[in-house]
This record gives C-alpha cells, sequence and structure tokens, in this order.
C-alpha cells in the first residue's frame, strides 16, 4: 500500500530533551515535507526536500531540524524542545508535477 | 497578508444542498490549486486539483478557478453528513517551487442530516 508512515503517533516529552519523529515513504517521491497544524493557524511549512541531501526552510523552521540522507526518509529532529512545539506534526511527499502531497497520518507532540 | 486565505465558517448545510468553499490567494504566479479534506483528528487528504481556469468536476465535487481574481472554490453538491469535515485550500505560490505548498486556515463544514 503507498503510503507515508510516521512514529511515533503521540509523544509526550519534557522541555531540552531531544527527539526526532520519523517519517518514510514507499511511492518513490521527489519531494517530501514537514508541516505543523495549530488552532486557527491551519497547516505551516516547517521544512522541505527536494531531493536527497537537498532541503530548505519552510514558513516556521526556527527550532527544527531535518535530513534526507535517503530518498524515503525524512526525519524532523527537535534538538531542545520547548511548549511552543507543542502541535499536531504531518510528514507529506509528493512526485512533483504539480500534483500536491500525499500526509502521512500524524504525530501529535506535547512539550510539557 | 495571508498567502491563501479562506472563509472562516463554520459552514452548516442541509443534507442534499450544495456547499460552497471560498479561498483566495495572493500570490498571481501560482499554478497549482489543492482542495483537500480533513476529518477530525485525521490526516489531509486530497479531493481536488485544479490548474486551469474554470471549473473541473469530480463526482460531486467541482473546484473553480479564477487566476485574474486570485480566486479558487469549491462546490459539494448533494451534500451528505460524511461531507462534515474541514476543507483546505492549498496553493503552490511559485511555477518553478511545487514542494511549496501553502494552506489556508480551513473551513469546517457540517451537514445537517
Amino acid at each position: 500500500e503507498a503510503q507515508v508512515t510516521q512514529n511515533p503517533r503521540y509523544l509526550i516529552t519534557v522541555t531540552g530533551k531531544k527527539l526526532t519523529v520519523t517519517c518514510s515513504q514507499n511511492m518513490n517521491h521527489e519531494y517530501m515535507s514537514w508541516y505543523r497544524q495549530d488552532p486557527g493557524l491551519g497547516l505551516r511549512q516547517i521544512y522541505y526536500s527536494m531531493n536527497v541531501e537537498v532541503t530548505d526552510k519552510g514558513d516556521v523552521p526556527e527550532g527544527y531540524k531535518v535530513s534526507r540522507k535517503e530518498k524515503r526518509n525524512f526525519p524532523l529532529i527537535l534538538e531542545s524542545p520547548s511548549p511552543n512545539q507543542t502541535s499536531l506534526y504531518f510528514c507529506a511527499s509528493s512526485p512533483g508535477q504539480g500534483s500536491g502531497y500525499t500526509f502521512g497520518s500524524g504525530t501529535r507532540l506535547t512539550v510539557v | 497578508q495571508k498567502e491563501v486565505e479562506q472563509n472562516s465558517g463554520p459552514l452548516s448545510v442541509p443534507e442534499g444542498a450544495i456547499a460552497s468553499l471560498n479561498c483566495t490567494y495572493s500570490d498571481r504566479g501560482s499554478q497549482s490549486f489543492f482542495w483537500y479534506r480533513q476529518y477530525s483528528g485525521k490526516s489531509p487528504e486530497l479531493i481536488m486539483s485544479i490548474y486551469s481556469n474554470g471549473d473541473k468536476e469530480d463526482g460531486r465535487f467541482t473546484a473553480q478557478l479564477n487566476k485574474a481574481s486570485q480566486y479558487v472554490s469549491l462546490l459539494i453538491r448533494d451534500s451528505q453528513p460524511s461531507d462534515s469535515a474541514t476543507y483546505l485550500c492549498a496553493v503552490n505560490p511559485v511555477r518553478s517551487n511545487d514542494y511549496k505548498l501553502s494552506f489556508g486556515a480551513g473551513t469546517t463544514v457540517t451537514v445537517r442530516a
């Protein structure tokens, strides 16, 4: 089944404790992206990747890191999480050519 | 000015009626436009894409695009309770950068049985 897989689905952590949210897609898509969704603010793009080893900042990159060492994987790293990073996070992938993104199931992160 | 704006809703329609959702965008160079549906607690699901001026129909859904007015809309005909969800408008702001997809805040639709 073609899909974008994120893990974990739920995560509660403490301020300052480094964490990684994994993302993997099995559709051989070129593009991958991370979004966060907050009430009233909608989906905001954190980082995106156009191909292996090619990444760029989205609209809200502060406090996040990403890497794209393999085409299928695009982990999101929070080096020192803070409470304002409590949010619902989505990973997404796209083949490009204006096809839009396919989203993973989401990761609900709570930073206390 | 936000890149993508939607009427905030919520929008309540009776079963069988037409739900009309509107979206405007700021980047005149935008080329690709999408409507996503998001059920509560679920991830966004792509339901329509449109690239040229005019109408595009897919089942009970019709997307309408007017690039001169920088306006895209979604009509849901014969609305069903299963259509109750938040609908997100998304736009690729620049032609060559279609990995950059900007979303509106969404319009929540409730279909009354």
